[in-house]
């Protein structure tokens, strides 16, 4: 199995700029999770789906963020425009239906200058 | 709001020792428990869950268990250099509604 997989793995942007992150979640999963850590505010769920839908998006911090699951296969998390507190590294994790466990992807680094 | 407290250390114990890792958490109705390790620069990974009252061992690692007083730990015995890392503690329910702690970074000295 290839694990969850993210993409980019590092961003480096410009204040004001679009940024999308992108995630692969593990075949058969159906729940997903974008979390973003910070040294300041550890690790935060920003929002989570299951079977595609939006459960909870209250650690959305503000509306220059949204996310998509168009498909069981793929997820985005978009930052719209990017701002340096934005710097970040974001995590994208995906577990099974009544699963305990939530298999974290490798994380993309974004730094916004 | 649901917090998830743990002392951010960072923890030092000798090699062979045992490390004791704290975390208290303000909901009471949380159902489930998780011990992830995340070493510097990678992704946090699951060491342990745990769901009722008392203590799970796995391999060197026991995770308790307290709701009463909304408090659970992990121990590591006999702790290897490769042990050092950041261990968080998550607080949810079955799953879903993850709340993590800070972090504690343990060190462990050869």
């Amino acid at each position: 199995d290839a694990g969850v997989i993210q993409s980019p793995r590092h961003e480096v942007t410009e204040m004001g700029q679009e940024v999308t992150l992108r995630c692969k979640p593990i075949s058969g999963h159906n729940s997903l999770f974008w979390y973003r850590q910070t040294m300041m505010r550890g690790l935060e769920l920003l929002i989570y789906f299951n079977n595609n839908v939006p459960i909870d998006d209250s650690g959305m911090p503000e509306d220059r963020f949204s996310a998509k699951m168009p498909n069981a296969s793929f997820s985005t998390l978009k930052i719209q425009p990017s701002e340096p507190r934005d710097s970040a590294v974001y995590f994208c994790a995906s577990n099974q239906a009544g699963g305990e466990t939530q298999y974290f992807g490798p994380g993309t680094r974004l730094l916004v200058l | 709001q649901k917090e998830v407290e743990q002392n951010s250390g960072p923890l030092s114990v000798p090699e062979g020792a045992i490390a004791s890792l704290n975390c208290t958490y303000s909901d009471r109705g949380s159902q489930s428990f998780f011990w992830y390790r995340q070493y510097s620069g990678k992704s946090p990974e699951l060491i342990m869950f745990i769901y009722s009252n008392g203590d799970k061992e796995d391999g060197r690692f026991t995770a308790q268990l307290n709701k009463a007083s909304q408090y659970v730990s992990l121990l590591i015995r006999d702790s290897q250099p490769s042990d050092s890392a950041t261990y968080l503690c998550a607080v949810g329910n079955y799953g879903q509604n993850f709340v993590f702690g800070p972090g504690t970074r343990l060190s462990v000295l050869p």
